[in-house]
């Protein structure tokens, strides 16, 4: 069975060029989650849907971070306009029902803005 | 205000050795706990969780973990490690009146010396 699935796995951009980072979870799961990891702040929950809709967004750290998840296997977290504090690596996360806490993580895409 | 602490940021051990990493929580109501692992340049994946039951939990790649209440503790456990087990180790609980978030450990490093 495939996994959930990100895209790209590496990228990198000049600040203030908008950033699009794509996820495909796994089918038949209701949770996803978007995490941004870094060296200084562990992991970060930035934004939860279930069943497509945005649950909790309080984790999105501005204005210039948005996600939308316009059907249930697909979502994206864009940057727009990024800045070099962005850098992180990203990660996109599906579970099969809400409050199992057993989360299924992608790879990642390993974000770097010059 | 629940808290995860992970008291080792590194845990270097001989291949071979038995380890413990250590997890201890703070929370006012009834958690599950869940240890998760990170391979280099991967997502993360869940090892093992206590939902309810036994206080011992037995996970994959030989890993176990031992729910102390008392001591509101979760650490993990492996009798004997192998080089495949490098790794960070993220240990995280959920509330159980929450229905989605999990609390994060700052993580520990896994060091396997040969």
């Amino acid at each position: 069975d495939a996994g959930v699935i990100q895209s790209p796995r590496h990228e990198v951009t000049e600040m203030g060029q908008e950033v699009t980072l794509r996820c495909k979870p796994i089918s038949g799961h209701n949770s996803l989650f978007w995490y941004r990891q870094t060296m200084m702040r562990g992991l970060e929950l930035l934004i939860y849907f279930n069943n497509n809709v945005p649950i909790d967004d309080s984790g999105m750290p501005e204005d210039r971070f948005s996600a939308k998840m316009p059907n249930a296997s697909f979502s994206t977290l864009k940057i727009q306009p990024s800045e070099p504090r962005d850098s992180a690596v990203y990660f996109c996360a599906s579970s099969i029902r809400t409050g199992t806490g057993e989360l299924f993580f992608g790879e990642g895409s390993r974000l770097t803005v010059l | 205000a629940q808290s995860v602490t992970q008291l080792d940021s590194q845990v270097p051990v001989f291949e071979e050795a038995p380890v413990e990493l250590r997890c201890n929580y703070s929370s006012s109501v009834s958690v599950y706990l869940f240890w998760y692992v990170q391979y280099p340049n991967q997502g993360l994946q869940l090892l093992l969780k206590y939902l309810s039951g036994s206080t011992l939990v037995k996970g994959i790649n030989g890993f176990e973990a031992e729910f102390n209440k008392s001591q509101t503790s979760f650490h993990l456990r492996k009798p004997s490690v192998h080089i495949s087990d490098t790794a960070e180790y993220f240990c995280a609980v959920s509330l159980m009146d929450s229905n989605y978030q999990l609390i994060w450990g700052a993580g520990t490093k896994l060091i396997i010396k040969p």
